[in-house]
């Protein structure tokens, strides 16, 4: 079945520093995916709409300037929270739809990052 | 606006059966969909259902009724590593998935 990887699983460092965060369809194509947070005992947020090859669509109260991302093939698309600070410490989960948009999205296995 | 609801919490035994309604109320319908998460992980995905009717896979079955906005995932011959969350999303017209809160899902001895 369709999987998504994401990387890396666990991230703990000090507050003020960037972090990228990668997530890849291994064997479909996905031209869009999602990025989603979730705190603990929370529902999933959806954070924002990643489209290959073009700007990302967040939404409200997300900041894009803090949480950027790059979608720039079919396989990958990247977050990055620059200068994180506690408050950013959450599980963020990606996941992907295939080309045709009818299947289930399958999610990556999460990150959990944790700003000192 | 766009609302899914289900039960926060729900408890059940082991070996038993229990159901998770999820009523919707989304601009447009393209399927719904039931997730797993346990507790520290990523979902996983259980049911699709767009047509009315009962979706059986295994000890799981999934139902819907469109004209209702109201769905419900069954699970059977419970077993403790079925303690999870449960989230119940619906993709809209725009087939975008708009997530339920999720219900937990608590399995006694």
């Amino acid at each position: 079945g369709a999987v998504v990887s994401q990387h890396p699983s666990r991230v703990i460092c000090k507050s003020g520093t960037s972090v990228k965060i990668e997530c890849r369809s291994l064997d479909f194509q996905a031209t869009t995916m999602f990025w989603y947070r979730q705190f603990p005992k929370q529902s999933l947020m959806l954070m924002a709409t990643s489209n290959e090859g073009s700007k990302a669509t967040y939404e409200q109260g997300v900041e894009k300037d803090k949480f950027l991302i790059n979608h720039a093939s079919l396989t990958l698309s990247t977050l990055t929270v620059t200068s994180a600070h506690p408050e950013d410490s959450s599980f963020y989960i990606c996941s992907a739809r295939d080309l045709s948009g009818h299947q289930p999205q399958h999610f990556g296995d999460g990150t959990r990052l944790s700003i000192l | 606006g766009q609302n899914i609801d289900q039960p926060t919490e729900m408890t059940a035994t082991e070996g038993a059966i229990v159901q998770i309604n999820c009523t919707y109320q989304t601009s447009g319908f393209n399927g719904l969909f039931w997730y797993q998460q346990h507790a520290g992980e990523a979902p996983t995905f259980l049911s699709y259902n767009v047509l009315d009717g009962l979706e059986e896979k295994g000890r799981f079955s999934s139902f819907l009724s469109r004209s209702k906005g109201y769905s419900y995932l069954l699970l059977k011959e419970l077993q403790m590593k079925d303690s999870a969350s449960y989230l119940c999303a619906v993709k809209d017209s725009n087939y975008q998935l708009i997530w339920g809160a999720g219900t937990k899902l608590i399995i006694k001895p």
